[in-house]
């Protein structure tokens, strides 16, 4: 089925492990989103791409890696986890960066570093 | 920069009661206006939106006025029910593509039957 799908749904890991969550959109947007979500923060952007290969930092990049090698997927990599990026986080993929175009959702990945 | 500001939550109503979630903005320009709504265990989905000054937005019995004078896009509807519970999230879409797409802290809502 054509969207945007975002795995695993949850998952727990250690403080100091390197953690990648994964985002895949099967409608070929351009653009594709990183947030976070915390009780009191709301949604935080952590990164952006605007195309394939092209990436940029977003409120709160710190700890975060990204890429864009194909235009399909965006994963977000934790390099070295700390508790304070427990956390859901949401991918999102839009088609342009028009007045008209709405961000479409995945369904998040919880995240638990213990 | 740009920045959202919403009504804090949660917020508690009976059902068939007037619904208003305040929101206003800081932007360049005329920014695009959205709201999205989360339902529990889901991501966020687009609710409903308008593009310049005076348009209004609506969807599913809300609505929303892009109000330029006082930069703000209240969301409304006039009688909720338990199935509006979720979480609201008002959205400037800014014109300038350095700018970064930055949501609102969300509103909760709890409609009680």
């Amino acid at each position: 089925d054509a969207g945007i799908t975002q795995s695993p749904r949850y998952k727990i890991t250690e403080t100091g492990r390197q953690v990648t969550l994964m985002c895949h959109q099967t409608w070929s947007h351009s653009y594709m989103f990183w947030y976070r979500q915390d009780l009191g923060h709301g949604l935080r952007l952590i990164y952006y791409s605007a195309a394939a290969d092209i990436t940029d930092k977003g409120e709160v990049p710190d700890g975060y890696v990204v890429s864009r090698s194909k235009t399909e997927n965006f994963p977000l990599t934790l390099e070295s986890a700390t508790r304070s990026q427990t956390s859901v986080y949401f991918c999102a993929s839009s088609d342009s960066f028009s007045y008209n175009s709405p961000l479409h959702f995945g369904n998040g990945t919880r995240l638990t570093v213990t | 920069g740009n920045s959202v500001t919403q009504m804090e939550g949660p917020v508690t109503l009976s059902e068939e009661a007037f619904l208003t979630i305040n929101c206003t903005y800081t932007a360049t320009g005329y920014p695009s206006l959205f709201w999205y709504v989360q339902y529990p265990g889901e991501g966020l989905q687009l609710l409903l939106k308008a593009t310049k000054a005076d348009d209004k937005g609506s969807n599913k019995g809300f609505e929303a006025t892009y109000r330029k004078e006082t930069t703000s896009f209240h969301l409304e509807k006039g009688s909720v029910q338990v199935s509006d519970s979720a979480v609201y999230f008002c959205a400037p879409l800014p014109k300038n593509r350095d700018d970064k797409i930055i949501f609102g802290k969300g509103t909760r809502l709890h409609i009680l039957p």
